[in-house]
């Protein structure tokens, strides 16, 4: 149980090209659900996060018009890198969960931008 | 704010014998959880073994176990019999029970561990 679902795996993309980035609990509905960036041999580093219905509360430092987080629903949230550009690339990775249990993260999103 | 200390970038250990991994940790909430996440090469993040604070007793899976030690806020993860997919960068974590539905992870930089067969 507790399975989250990370689509793409991977983009290659151009610099400019606005990449989405979808995060679904597939056996669970999520109360909340997490966005993290984490660079390489780094830590994770969240970016904000998201409950169903309401906007995402972004960490200090994230641009909120750069990173667009959508929770449409208790099953679906949406990360939008608009305008992407080289320094954007990273590993994203999205985590779900109910009230106080833990978090079940996605297996994560290899984002290169040329 | 919240932080949290893993003093060990790297460790190595022989298949099959045990290691303990380091993690301090900075707070002044009585009540919060902690956690040891592990990421293979495949950069999966896998729960490994989760602590509530205010339970005493260590808490063990399998051949995971941790000491925790709350007035020395240090939370060490101990691998048993360790096999050689047990090598991956293993995050400690914590985080605050608000009980206001603020669950945020704070993480530490990670220890790579490597298994030596």
């Amino acid at each position: 149980g507790a399975v989250v679902s990370q689509h793409p795996s991977r983009v290659i993309c151009k610099s400019g090209t606005s990449v989405k980035i979808e995060c679904r609990s597939l056996d669970f509905q999520a109360t909340t659900m997490f966005w993290y960036r984490q660079f390489p041999k780094q830590s994770l580093m969240l970016m904000a996060t998201s409950n169903e219905g309401s906007k995402a509360t972004y960490e200090q430092g994230v641009e909120k018009d750069k990173f667009l987080i959508n929770h449409a629903s208790l099953t679906l949230s949406t990360l939008t890198v608009t305008s992407a550009h080289p320094e954007d690339s990273s590993f994203y990775i999205c985590s779900a969960r109910v009230f106080d249990q833990p978090q079940h993260f996605g297996d994560g999103t290899r984002l290169s931008i040329l | 704010a919240q932080t949290v200390t893993q003093s060990q970038p790297e460790m190595s250990v022989q298949e099959a014998e045990t290691v303990t991994l380091s993690c301090t940790y900075d707070t002044s909430e009585s009540d919060y959880y902690l956690f040891w996440y592990k990421q293979p090469p495949s950069r999966q993040m896998i729960l490994v073994i989760r602590q509530e604070a205010y339970k005493q007793q260590n808490a063990t899976e399998n051949r995971f176990s941790v000491n925790f030690q709350k007035a020395a806020k240090s939370f060490s993860l101990k691998i048993s019999d360790s096999q050689l997919g047990d090598a991956a960068m293993y995050f400690c974590a914590y985080e605050r029970n608000s009980g206001a539905g603020s669950y945020q992870l704070t993480f530490g930089k990670g220890t790579k561990l490597s298994v030596i067969p």
